[in-house]
């Protein structure tokens, strides 16, 4: 139980397309989303809190405008890299809880790995 | 200790060998640690979520165990398998919220038959 699954794993575009990445609960209701990016070396740095219905919550450095986070269901989330550039490129993978309690798991999808020509 | 930090960053064992390795976190507001293996090409499986002071917690040959006070975790694998290359990840919440998880960079284990 608990899976959640993230398209596309993988995505090379030129510079200045915008990138749709969705994260889906596929056996359960997530109430909170979460998407983080990790550089190399480095480890995986929260993005941004999604929760259904209500806008995102992004952290201190990431602009809201560039990542456009849209939670509009129980089992969907999807963030949305718009006008990307090849700082961009880099690893994108979400997890989900069922209930924001950090007593509990976080599910994680597989990533989408993006690199912006 | 302010963030997250996990040793050693890389670790090399022979098959059969037991192996440990560190999670350091900041030991005030602690509410919760987790543990995660993260295989290549898949998704962070969870391990563990510890929050008791001494908690020990086990699944098959992977152990863990928690000193909020002293703000550690040790993981233990015993018998390492090939199987159990990954980079495990240990994350606690930090900066005020109860469940928004700050991550390691994690320990990257490679067993080798």
């Amino acid at each position: 139980g608990a899976v959640v699954s993230q398209h596309p794993s993988w995505v090379i575009c030129k510079s200045g397309t915008s990138v749709k990445i969705e994260c889906r609960s596929l056996d359960f209701q997530a109430t909170t989303m979460f998407w983080y990016r990790q550089f190399p070396k480095q480890s995986l740095m929260l993005m941004a809190t999604s929760n259904e219905g209500s806008k995102a919550t992004y952290e201190q450095g990431v602009e809201k405008d560039k990542f456009l986070i849209n939670h509009a269901s129980l089992t969907l989330s999807t963030l949305t890299v718009t006008s990307a550039h090849p700082e961009d490129s880099s690893f994108y993978i979400c997890s989900a809880y069922g209930t924001a309690d950090s007593n509990q798991p976080q599910h994680f999808g597989d990533g989408t790995r993006l690199s912006i020509l | 200790i302010l963030n997250v930090e996990q040793s050693p960053q890389s670790l090399h064992v022979q098959e059969g060998d037991s192996t440990n390795f560190t999670c350091s976190f900041p030991s005030s507001n602690f509410y919760a640690l987790h543990w995660y293996r993260w295989e290549t090409a898949k998704s962070p499986e969870a391990l563990f979520v510890m929050t008791l002071n001494g908690d020990e917690k086990k699944k098959g040959r992977i152990s863990a165990t928690l000193n909020t006070k002293e703000g550690y975790s040790y993981l233990y694998i015993k018998g390492s398998q090939p199987e159990d290359s990954a980079t495990y990840l240990c994350a606690i919440p930090l900066g005020g919220s109860n469940y928004k998880l700050t991550f390691g960079k994690g320990t990257l284990l490679t067993v080798n038959p």
